[in-house]
């Protein structure tokens, strides 16, 4: 059975702390994203790694950074976290196909700066 | 920039069918619709993909117009336990990289 773990479900973290969320998945994907989802706007991309140490911005890069040194390990980083940041984030993975959409989702985790 | 478009909600009974329709006027030539469903306290979960026309699987079809600017989901003889956030993504590789755009999602309840 397919697996995208994430390393916490439950986070709180104070402002301006760095923030490290950590994704592995099993499945020898090529691809893995990092998502944030806020009530009423459904899921966002904020970064994608087609590759190990390839990255790509997605339409809301701006205080996040992300780190891909494995193939099966996507880190996603708040330099200074802010409250604005507070969020469940979703990481995912897929296959390199025509499509990239056949994704397969991690549980989330609650992220809350305080 | 694509844009997606989904009711916010829906109700239906246990045993019928469920039309969930999505717009997206400025989908680009490469991309393609994936519907995903998602429970509380979990992450999305695939449930279909389609490029054009019809697509069957074994849980829903997704019917898709000649000019793609919508897509329609079907789940046909819905259940209490399809009571879910269903969302709508349009996306793939562009001029430029990897694009994906989500709906909002449609919250679907089934009653009893």
């Amino acid at each position: 059975d397919v697996k995208v773990t994430q390393s916490s479900r439950y986070l709180v973290k104070r402002t301006g702390e760095k923030v490290f969320l950590e994704c592995v998945q099993d499945m020898d994907h090529e691809n893995m994203f990092w998502y944030r989802q806020d009530p009423g706007l459904g899921l966002r991309l904020i970064y994608f790694s087609y590759d190990v140490k390839m990255k790509e911005k997605g339409d809301i890069p701006e205080g996040y950074s992300v780190s891909r040194e494995k193939k099966e390990r996507f880190s996603l980083i708040l330099e200074s976290a802010s409250t604005n940041q507070t969020s469940m984030y979703l990481c995912a993975s897929s296959q390199r196909t025509l499509s990239y959409n056949e994704q397969f989702f991690g549980p989330g985790t609650r992220l809350t700066v305080l | 920039l694509a844009k997606t478009t989904q009711p916010i909600s829906m109700d239906s009974y246990e045993g019928q069918e469920v039309n969930i329709t999505c717009s997206h006027n400025n989908i680009a030539t490469n991309d393609y619709i994936t519907w995903y469903q998602q429970f509380p306290s979990q992450g999305p979960r695939f449930i279909i993909q389609g490029y054009k026309t019809k697509v069957t699987n074994e849980v829903a079809s997704l019917f898709i117009p000649a000019d793609r600017k919508s897509s329609t989901l079907s789940l046909p003889r819905v259940s209490l336990s399809d009571t879910a956030v269903y969302y709508c993504l349009v996306g793939g590789l562009r001029t430029g990289g990897f694009k994906t755009i989500f709906g909002a999602g449609t919250r679907l309840f089934v009653k009893a």
